[in-house]
């Protein structure tokens, strides 16, 4: 699988953008690029993919380097709910989807 | 979005005793489930692939003795811990994921997970 890397942890202020950011330079041509979130004491959350054009949904934006090589998740106002370990994984088409998680970045929100 | 079911939520067990946590995709069909196991502070660890009419595929280094796994149908996988152990205690989640041999298009849902102490 390929690898991504991501920082270890980030801090933003409730209310305010964070753009995290993630490193996969050896990403293959099939590979979709998904993002997760994993609160304490819980399972983890979808929170988008996207394989080449930048995607928006309700929770957040993805930014996609035009050489696939990083992305970043952007989530336009933080609050204190969005405190979590946040996953960027990369997943390959031709397969059953698994998901093979690294460290993540840990976000931590400021009131 | 879909949601994944756990059950039990928590469990505390006897060393020696098997324990089984359901896993159902309560409004999709999931083609394949996922297993994972989490210790404090670590990141998730894939144990197995199940897929629905077929055995589990186990990472390196998982028991598949040890790990039972179950598909029985289009929702509902199970794990069972036989002879529990208490280093066997850690936080087991499962995931579904629709899509079959495309499951990169497709995003994966997690259940809640299910706590399980062995004592």
């Amino acid at each position: 699988d390929a690898k991504t890397t991501q920082p270890n942890s980030m801090e933003s202020n409730e209310e305010e953008p964070v753009h995290l950011p993630c490193n996969h330079s050896t990403i293959s041509g099939t590979d979709y690029i998904h993002w997760y979130r994993q609160l304490p004491s819980q399972g983890p959350e979808y929170v988008i993919h996207g394989l080449t054009s930048n995607v928006n949904n309700r929770m957040a934006s993805l930014a996609i380097a035009e050489d696939r090589k990083s992305s970043t998740l952007i989530l336009h106002r933080a609050t204190l709910r969005d405190a979590a370990v946040y996953y960027c994984i990369l997943r390959d088409v031709p397969s059953y989807g698994k998901l093979t998680f690294g460290q993540g970045t840990i976000l931590t929100v400021h009131p | 979005g879909a949601v994944v079911s756990q059950h039990p939520s928590r469990v505390i067990c006897k060393s020696g005793t098997s324990v089984k946590i359901e896993c159902r995709s309560l409004d999709f069909q999931a083609t394949t489930m996922f297993w994972y196991r989490q210790f404090p502070k670590q990141s998730l660890m894939l144990m197995a692939t199940s897929n629905e009419g077929s055995k589990a595929t186990y990472e390196q280094g998982v028991e598949k003795d040890k790990f039972l796994i179950n598909h029985a149908s289009l929702t509902l996988s199970t794990l069972t811990v036989t002879s529990a152990h208490p280093e066997d205690s850690s936080f087991y989640i499962c995931s579904a994921s629709i899509g079959g041999l495309a499951g990169g298009r497709y995003e994966q849902y997690f259940g809640p997970g299910t706590r399980l102490t062995v004592t």
